[in-house]
């Protein structure tokens, strides 16, 4: 499985938009890039998944460069409710057990 | 909107117990996976199942644990001769094998 690289920590204020990035520089041809967000005593939860380009859902968005060696997922007007770990994950789709970094803890204030 | 769910919330159990955590997955997903987190520590794969067997299963999935789905719901694993490093939150996730995997909000076990 690709490694991925992504911040320990990031602050932002409530009504900003956060942007986080991942490098993963040996994403393989069948790799998906996937976001999670844990908050504290919960499991995973998923965000979003893309392959290429830029896919946008309800709560966030995922631009991924025409190379996939990196990845970034987009918090529009974060709230205080959005202060969680988020973790960059990349691998195949077909049942593929998820190897966990440390992921990245993102502190909002109001 | 469907989700995993896993009982009990918190089990605590004397040390050299066995115990069994019970997960019921989402119900058209395909694959099932158990994890585990130890305090400030970061999520661990345990092991994989489809098609009623293993698929996958990490070097802490050792002869101390098994899974099993005994009908067409449930999905457990059985810690057996329970240890103090065992102590870890547990988390259950299923999958249609696309779109990422699905998490319950866990059983924290406590070993004492």
């Amino acid at each position: 499985l690709a490694k991925t690289t992504q911040p320990i920590s990031m602050d932002s204020y409530e009504g900003q938009e956060v942007n986080i990035t991942c490098s993963h520089n040996n994403i393989a041809t069948n790799d998906y890039i996937t976001w999670y967000q844990q908050f504290p005593s919960q499991g995973p939860r998923f965000i979003i998944q893309g392959y290429k380009t830029k896919v946008t859902n309800e709560v966030a968005s995922l631009f991924i460069p025409a190379d996939r060696k990196s990845s970034t997922l987009s918090l529009p007007r974060v709230s205080l409710s959005d202060t969680a770990v988020y973790y960059c994950l990349v691998g195949d789709q077909a049942g593929t057990a998820l190897i966990f970094g440390k992921g990245t803890t993102l502190s909002v204030s109001s | 909107e469907p989700e995993v769910t896993q009982t009990p919330s918190h089990q605590v159990t004397q040390m050299g117990q066995e115990v069994i955590l019970r997960c019921v997955p989402i119900s058209n997903h395909l694959y099932f996976y158990w994890y585990r987190q130890i305090l400030g520590q970061k999520v661990e794969f345990l092991v994989s199942f489809y098609n009623n067997e293993i698929s996958e299963k990490s070097e802490i999935f050792d002869d101390q644990f098994s899974v099993e789905r005994p009908d067409g719901s449930n999905f457990t694993l059985k810690i057996r001769s329970t240890k103090l490093e065992d102590s870890a939150m547990y988390f259950c996730a299923s999958s249609e094998g696309t779109g990422g995997q699905h998490f319950g909000d866990g059983t924290r076990l406590s070993i004492l």
